[in-house]
């Protein structure tokens, strides 16, 4: 069974650009949880989607958005980016209110 | 909102040592899970956690989810090279997947030859 998966697994953007990250969840799972990993700050959660509704987010602008597709596929988007977006970030999938959440590799994004 | 305090922040071992690590947190969680995660992956699932006093076992790590709902540690028995990343506890609050998982920031484990 395929896990999780990210793509693209590098993107480099300059300041003030968009990126578009993306994320294909386990088979079977409806929920797909963003979250940045900065260096030297763990992992922050930044969005939660389940059937194709935005469910909750974490402490972050509005420029970072996204959606979740009727394949339970999701996207992330940062508008705007500035030079302190630069981190892993990481999409994970459950089934929807199971707490065991399985990551992709994620989608390293390096703005400069 | 809610933080866990995760220690120590490294370990420097020889191969062989048994490992310790733990969690504690300033609010209740529902649920503990400890995560490795090697350098350009993602967060593996080791161990979950779902009751007060829970001892969990998987090959050599043991994990135990405190009586007080805020605490919770991770042993590794016999350790080996392949055990070298960073372990993160995570832990779920009441509001079940509302708030995603809160994260600690992490045990980085360095096996010495």
């Amino acid at each position: 069974e395929a896990g999780v998966t990210q793509s693209p697994t590098h993107l480099i953007k300059t300041r003030g650009q968009q990126a578009t990250l993306r994320c294909s969840p386990i088979s079977g799972h409806t929920s797909v949880y963003w979250y940045q990993q900065a260096l030297g700050l763990g992992l922050q959660f930044l969005l939660w989607y389940d059937e194709g509704e935005e469910r909750n987010r974490g402490n972050f602008p509005p420029r970072f958005s996204g959606r979740q597709f009727p394949n339970y596929s999701s996207e992330l988007n940062v508008n705007a980016l500035e030079l302190e977006d630069s981190a892993l970030y990481l999409c994970a999938s459950t089934l929807l209110w199971d707490t065991e959440a399985f990551f992709g590799q994620g989608t390293r994004l390096t703005v400069v | 909102g809610q933080q866990l305090n995760q220690s120590p922040q490294s370990m420097f071992i020889q191969e062989g040592e048994d490992v310790s690590m733990n969690c504690t947190s300033s609010s209740i969680f529902n649920t503990w899970l400890w995560y490795k995660q090697d350098p350009g992956e993602g967060p593996v699932l080791l161990i979950a956690l779902y009751k007060a006093g829970e001892l969990t076992s998987n090959g050599r790590l043991t994990a135990q989810f405190g009586i007080t709902r805020k605490d919770s540690f991770l042993n590794i028995s016999a350790s080996i090279p392949s055990d070298v990343g960073i372990y993160f506890c995570a832990g779920q609050g009441s509001g079940g997947g509302a708030d995603g998982l809160t994260f600690g920031k992490g045990t980085h484990l360095i096996i010495q030859p």
